[in-house]
């Protein structure tokens, strides 16, 4: 099975600054998407940011962009100009082409200072 | 937003009675997934599906079981629930080459 790890379970930033998010994994498969997902208090997950394993070029949603290394199998998640509703936590996943089964980190949760 | 619903959203039982959480989509894509999420574990696979009748365990699945009789309906059954299972359950569904869509969540409590 795959794993995925976050190593950050809580990060803070204040708002209008960029805080960047960790995520590892490990995979021996070739052909996989990698997700970032956004859960607010309302519990409600929300899907950020999507990357396939296959391009080189990062994904990047107005002020969430990731910097995908294949090679280490590392895969962050960059939230520039902090805003106060981006606080919630934040989850890595990752999706194997064997069933579409879907794998995910423990969770980062984001506080944004005022 | 995605067609994924699940009911109910609450749930109180006591310890030992059967349970069943119902995950209602009308996107009609083929894979389907229970997860069940409790602090320091983020989200973990109990059950999913990958076509009508066909359906495969998670992780997590001991002490649950799923059924999918049709393409919109996922099942989730606690034979005999257990104070162990309370837990916030998510469905979610998978849109090809894309991510997954979440359910609302149903918050479950066993006395």
């Amino acid at each position: 099975a795959q794993t995925v790890t976050q190593s950050q379970p809580e990060m803070s930033v204040q708002e209008a600054e960029t805080v960047t998010l960790s995520c590892t994994y490990d995979t021996s498969e070739s052909d996989y998407y990698l997700f970032w997902y956004k859960q607010p208090p309302s519990r409600q997950m929300i899907l950020v940011i999507r990357q396939e394993a296959y391009k080189q070029q990062n994904a990047t949603e107005n002020r969430f962009s990731v910097n995908f290394q294949k090679a280490a199998k590392s895969f962050s998640l960059k939230i520039s100009d902090s805003q106060l509703g981006d606080a919630a936590m934040y989850f890595c996943a990752y999706r194997s082409p064997y069933r579409n089964q879907f794998y995910f980190g423990t969770g980062t949760s984001l506080t944004v200072i005022p | 937003d995605a067609g994924i619903t699940q009911s109910p959203r609450h749930k109180v039982t006591e310890t030992g009675t059967p349970v069943t959480l119902r995950c209602h989509q009308t996107e009609n894509h083929r894979y389907m997934y229970w997860y069940r999420q409790d602090p320091g574990h983020g989200l973990r696979l109990i059950h999913y599906s990958y076509g009508v009748k066909d359906t495969d365990k998670g992780e997590v699945s001991d002490g649950y079981s799923v059924s999918r009789s049709k393409t919109e309906d996922f099942l989730l059954t606690l034979e005999s629930a257990t104070s162990s299972q309370t837990s916030v359950y998510f469905c979610a569904i998978s849109a090809p080459d894309r991510g997954q869509y979440f359910g609302p969540g149903t918050r479950l409590t066993v006395t």
